[in-house]
């Protein structure tokens, strides 16, 4: 069973501070992980997506890889309201499927 | 939602009755997946298709059978509902990028959900 971990949370942050998601998975042959936001009642949508190891930015979003300890993290600089919400740790395994966390929910306060 | 369209949006379904959900893409898109999402269990995978007529099965498939006659079309049936069936259904999309040793799936891009009761 492919397995992939996040803290539930719930994570509390302040506006305008940088909130910390993490993620572990179990598959070490996995290539490709993403992260995804999901609103209550909506559908997941994708924030970021990394391949390789290191550091990937977008905006206010910083993805982090590390193959090796089987980490993946997303950083959200100046979080807003607007962030809150829960995020969903993704990761595809060397065939076709997708395995995901059950996610951490996260609410920025004013 | 990437020109995907899943219906129905919503349904209330007895014991014992079967169910088909509907997934259709305007993205001609390779690989379609059928998740359910119940709290505490995030996403799971219930059935996916590489292909017309190519399906394999997910970590929750029983229960379920699946069906692609078309690219553009991914059918998920409950046989026989049960009430633990009851869930947030989510059809998702991907494509292959690239050749080769070098391909790789994009990721996936979700339809707007189907929320079943079996009652």
């Amino acid at each position: 069973q492919k397995e992939v971990e996040q803290n539930s949370g719930p994570l509390s942050v302040p506006e305008g501070a940088i909130a910390s998601l993490n993620c572990t998975y179990s598959d070490r042959g996995s290539q490709s992980f993403f992260w995804y936001r999901q609103y209550s009642g909506k559908s997941p949508e994708l924030i970021m997506s990394i391949y390789s190891n290191g550091d990937k930015e977008d905006g206010r979003f910083t993805a982090q890889l590390n193959k090796a300890s089987q980490y993946v993290s997303l950083l959200i600089r100046d979080s807003q309201p607007s962030d809150s919400a829960t995020y969903l740790c993704a990761v595809k395994d060397t065939g076709n499927q997708f395995y995901f966390g059950t996610g951490t929910s996260l609410t920025v306060i004013p | 939602d990437a020109g995907i369209t899943q219906s129905p949006r919503h349904k209330v379904t007895e014991t014992g009755t079967p169910v088909t959900l509907r997934c259709h893409q305007t993205e001609n898109h390779r690989y379609m997946y059928w998740y359910r999402q119940d709290p505490g269990h995030g996403l799971r995978l219930i059935h996916y298709s590489y292909g017309v007529k190519d399906t394999d099965k997910g970590e929750v498939s029983d229960g379920y059978s699946v069906s692609r006659s078309k690219t553009e079309d991914f059918l998920l049936t409950l046989e026989s509902a049960t009430s633990s069936q009851t869930s947030v259904y989510f059809c998702a999309i991907s494509e292959s990028i690239g050749g080769g040793k070098a391909s790789y799936n994009s990721p996936l891009h979700f339809g707007n959900g189907t929320r079943l009761t079996v009652t």
